[in-house]
């Protein structure tokens, strides 16, 4: 099976960085997305890394290590707006639908 | 907005009742998605949708029923549902279903109580 992991919950000040981490096992990689969830409304895309790297696009940045099965997504001076739930989505080989994790639910607090 | 839309945002039925959720994007993408979301679960995938034909039932059961008039119309008819069933349902679409870059836009949801 596919297993992606990311933490539940973090909390940060505005205008900080955070890092929010996702690690996976999947049978081959096709892609990983990043999406974003405010309460009640609906996922929105933020970034998709294919090759390993950083993807930067503007205060968001995302960073793929294939062979460490790796991803993060780097969010700097932090808003209240980006409280949110954080969605890391990994297409596996084979596959042409992301598999999701948890969520990381983001706090942001003055 | 995302282009995709989803009625009703939310519904309250019981446990004998039919009911059916829709979803319209307006993207003119040619795969939509059926997930659902419960708290602290991941979202998880029940049916895939490529230029109306179904590729995907992720072992769903089947008091859901997905149904895909055209490219643009998908439905989720609902019967005989459990408590359990409790959930976000979201619909959600892609320009295609294909290895590369598939970005899916998703519908706000809808807000399934089952009494």
């Amino acid at each position: 099976g596919q297993n992606i992991d990311q933490p539940t919950e973090m909390t940060a000040t505005e205008g900080a960085i955070v890092q929010i981490n996702c690690t996976y096992q999947t049978s081959g990689f096709n892609g990983l997305f990043w999406y974003q969830q405010h309460a009640g409304e609906a996922p929105t895309f933020l970034s998709y890394n294919v090759l390993d790297g950083l993807e930067e696009k503007g205060r968001f940045s995302s960073f793929l290590s294939r062979s460490k099965g790796y991803s993060y997504l780097l969010l700097k001076e932090l808003q209240m707006k980006d409280s949110a739930s954080y969605l890391c989505a990994v297409t596996p080989g084979g596959s042409y639908i992301p598999t999701f994790g948890r969520g990381t639910s983001l706090i942001v607090h003055p | 907005e995302t282009g995709v839309t989803q009625t009703p945002r939310h519904l309250v039925m019981g446990m004998t009742n039919k009911k059916s959720l829709k979803c319209e994007q307006h993207l003119g993408h040619n795969a939509m998605y059926w997930y659902k979301q419960s708290a602290k679960k991941p979202l998880e995938l029940m049916f895939v949708y490529s230029l109306e034909e179904r590729v995907e039932n992720n072992s769903v059961p089947s008091r859901f029923s997905p149904e895909c008039p055209n490219s643009s119309h998908l439905f989720l008819h609902l019967h005989t549902l459990q408590p359990e069933d409790s959930a976000l349902y979201l619909c959600a679409s892609s320009q295609e279903l294909g290895p590369s870059y598939n970005e899916q836009f998703f519908g706000p949801g809808t807000r399934l109580t089952v009494l």
